[in-house]
């Protein structure tokens, strides 16, 4: 069964940088487009970009550009997202999702609180 | 960036009620238009994509119509679980935008 599991909760601090992990199992990894979404504190969903698997092309919405990076391994069938210099507006749960018409599968989200 | 608005933004109703969610597109997005479902605590679930097409294993009270800029879902008949937020999304542009989301409470 398709399953996406990304990596644990981590607090950071303004400024700092934040890696998530999202590993794919139970379909071809590099068969379908990833990509995040992001919910903060009592606000709608919000999409950051989707990464290509495949040949790794991105694209990112315009507000995070210059401060997120979307890579994969493909040999761990996993994707990571990276966003630098963190500010308190970027608390929010962080969540992977396999892109088809639509977003059919979702990584269970991971918060990332962001605090001094 | 293509703006996606939702009404109502709030609404309540009782179980039985047959409800329906608007999303109205800044610019034409043709049959580009997915719904999902969102409870606290969860990852949101696709009900509908491509404007009308149901999503494996979601119950038939749940229905998509519309094209171009606007677009309906519906509940015919609320059940308890159907509580939730409620979003639209286009991925019709290269920039995908969701709606502000439409929160459905018990009455």
């Amino acid at each position: 069964q398709v399953q996406l599991v990304q990596s644990g909760a981590e607090v950071k601090k303004p400024g700092a940088s934040v890696k998530v992990s999202c590993k794919a199992s139970g379909y071809t990894f590099t068969g379908y487009s990833m990509h995040w979404v992001r919910q903060a504190p009592g606000q709608g969903l919000e999409w950051m970009g989707w990464i290509n698997p495949n040949s790794g092309g991105t694209n990112y919405a315009q507000k995070f550009r210059g401060r997120v990076t979307m890579t994969r391994d493909t040999s761990i069938s996993t994707v990571y997202m990276e966003l630098t210099r963190l500010t308190s507006d970027d608390t929010a749960v962080y969540y992977c999702a396999r892109g088809v018409a639509g977003y059919d599968f979702w990584g269970q989200g991971t918060l990332v609180p962001v605090s001094s | 960036d293509i703006q996606m608005t939702q009404s109502p933004s709030s609404l309540s109703a009782f179980v039985g009620d047959r409800v329906t969610i608007t999303c109205r597109a800044s610019q034409s997005i043709s049959r580009s238009l997915n719904w999902y479902q969102h409870k606290p605590g969860t990852a949101p679930k696709l009900l509908i994509y491509a404007a009308s097409a149901l999503q494996a294993g979601v119950p038939s009270r749940f229905s998509g119509s519309g094209s171009g800029t606007d677009f309906t879902l519906t509940i015919s008949s609320l059940q308890p679980e159907d509580f939730a937020t409620y979003y639209c999304q286009q991925t019709y542009s290269s920039s995908i935008t969701f709606g502000q989301g439409t929160r459905l409470e018990i009455k």
